[in-house]
């Protein structure tokens, strides 16, 4: 099975940071990698697919970057409607694999 | 407006058997593959298993397979999850999702609880 390592695993930051999250492969996956949102409660949200294209309606502050086992979320400026927390997904093989999840938290 | 909308979720013996439906609306559901993903209470998501839009090929996670089947009407826009023989670490929520380029749209999610 192909092993997603997100890092980190929970950050504090304020409104106005940028903020990076990085999802390392266990082998190369192509650029078939998607990052998700998830509120507590709530069903995740893709933002970013084909680990670089926004998500139509996606605010441009997000963006992917990377291809074959390094992949990046960047938020540029964060919002207060961002403190959520961010998985990446690998759909190049079966069975499809989620990095284990970076909590934003308010600093 | 996409729209998945989970059923059939509850509280189940060890052992016992549930059907879950994902209803689709707002798009050709013919066209997508579906998938269902599960969250168990506190923890990350974790992919369940995957149908392709006619239906021809499936895939599930090692976890599950032999006791779980994903199955789709695609007269009624319909995808389903049979899982028989739970288990404890089956408690989660279980998401249906379309399928392009990986999981776009998701549903809200139905819990289920497996436990005497």
């Amino acid at each position: 099975d192909i092993q997603m390592t997100q890092s980190p695993s929970s950050l504090s930051a304020s409104v106005g940071d940028r903020v990076t999250i990085t999802c390392r492969a266990s082998q190369g996956i192509r650029n078939d990698l998607g990052w998700y949102q998830q509120k507590p409660g709530k069903a995740p949200k893709r933002l970013i697919y084909a680990a670089s294209s926004l998500q139509s309606g996606v605010p441009s502050r997000f963006s992917g970057s990377g291809s074959g086992t390094e992949f990046t979320l960047t938020i540029s400026s964060l919002q207060p409607e961002d403190f959520a927390t961010y998985y990446c997904l690998q759909h190049n093989r079966y069975p499809w694999t989620f990095g284990q999840g970076t909590k934003v938290e308010v600093k | 407006e996409v729209q998945l909308v989970e059923s059939g979720g509850g509280l189940v013996q060890p052992g016992g058997s549930l059907r879950l439906s994902c209803a689709a609306s707002g798009f050709t559901f013919t066209r997508y593959s579906m998938y269902w993903v599960r969250q168990a209470p506190g923890k990350g998501l974790a992919w369940v298993s995957r149908m392709t839009s006619d239906g021809s090929d499936t895939a599930y996670a090692d976890s599950v397979k032999g006791r779980f089947t994903i199955s789709r009407d695609n007269a009624k826009s319909s995808l389903y999850l049979q899982m028989n023989s739970l288990r404890a670490e089956d408690t989660a929520v279980y998401y249906c999702a379309r399928g392009y380029n990986g999981p776009d749209y998701w549903g809200q999610g139905t819990l289920v609880t497996v436990s005497s």
